[in-house]
């Protein structure tokens, strides 16, 4: 599967715990996204990278979440002292640079915080 | 005003209908947009994508641009119940926008039988 690739795919967790979300994009793309979504809305962008450099981040992004893409291919994104409202699903995104900038999403990250 | 709208549905349509979604969104200055296809519990899939005025066609799908109204449009023709699901607009508001996409809620479509 030459797909997005995230791990895990469901994750339960106490609230106050931290959690890491892994994914992999699509081999020749250079951007990558992350965004999260809630039952009933659409995706909310959170962040990207244009190879390893964090371009944009979201006001979304409170100071409990961090992500990385250390060497330009795979990303992390982590959530601190986790809070219920947290609980949605985290999709990555990945794309190639250029005028037309088509986005592919992985299968996602179900995260429930109780 | 959001900057991606669309009606939540549901939008329910006979087997064999002709489905109309449509989305508005705010930046004049937007490049490119999109559709995708959402089942439940599952991830977004791109289906269309429209860059230019007019219409484009894709199978049962066609994507209609009208940047001076700031609309855009898809129409399923012989609609089948495996369309059944949330149907996401997304623009990509170009430099302005962060070289992101920016969805609207989606419209939720239910072909019946």
């Amino acid at each position: 599967d030459t797909g997005v690739s995230q791990d895990p795919r469901h994750k339960i967790t106490k609230r106050g715990q931290n959690v890491t979300f892994r994914c992999d994009p699509i081999s020749e793309h250079n951007r990558l996204y992350w965004y999260r979504q809630t039952l009933g809305q659409g995706p909310e962008f959170l962040t990207y990278f244009q190879n390893e450099a964090q371009l944009e981040k979201s006001r979304l992004l409170s100071d409990r979440f961090s992500a990385e893409r250390p060497k330009g291919s795979f990303s992390t994104l982590e959530i601190q002292r986790t809070e219920q409202g947290d609980s949605a699903m985290y999709l990555c995104a990945s794309s190639l640079d250029g005028a037309v900038n088509t986005i592919y999403f992985g299968e996602g990250s179900w995260l429930t915080v109780v | 005003q959001k900057e991606v709208e669309q009606n939540s549905g549901p939008l329910s349509v006979p087997e064999g209908a002709i489905a109309s979604l449509n989305c508005t969104y705010s930046d004049r200055g937007s490049q490119s947009f999109f559709w995708y296809r959402q089942y439940s519990g599952k991830s977004p899939e791109l289906i269309m994508s429209i860059y230019s005025n007019g219409d484009k066609e894709d199978g049962r799908f066609t994507a209609q641009l009208n940047k001076a109204s700031q609309y855009v449009s898809l129409l399923i023709r012989d609609s089948q119940p495996s369309d059944s699901a949330t149907y996401l607009c997304a623009v990509n508001m170009g430099q302005g926008g962060g070289n992101k996409l920016t969805f609207g809620t989606g419209t939720q479509l239910k072909v019946e039988l």
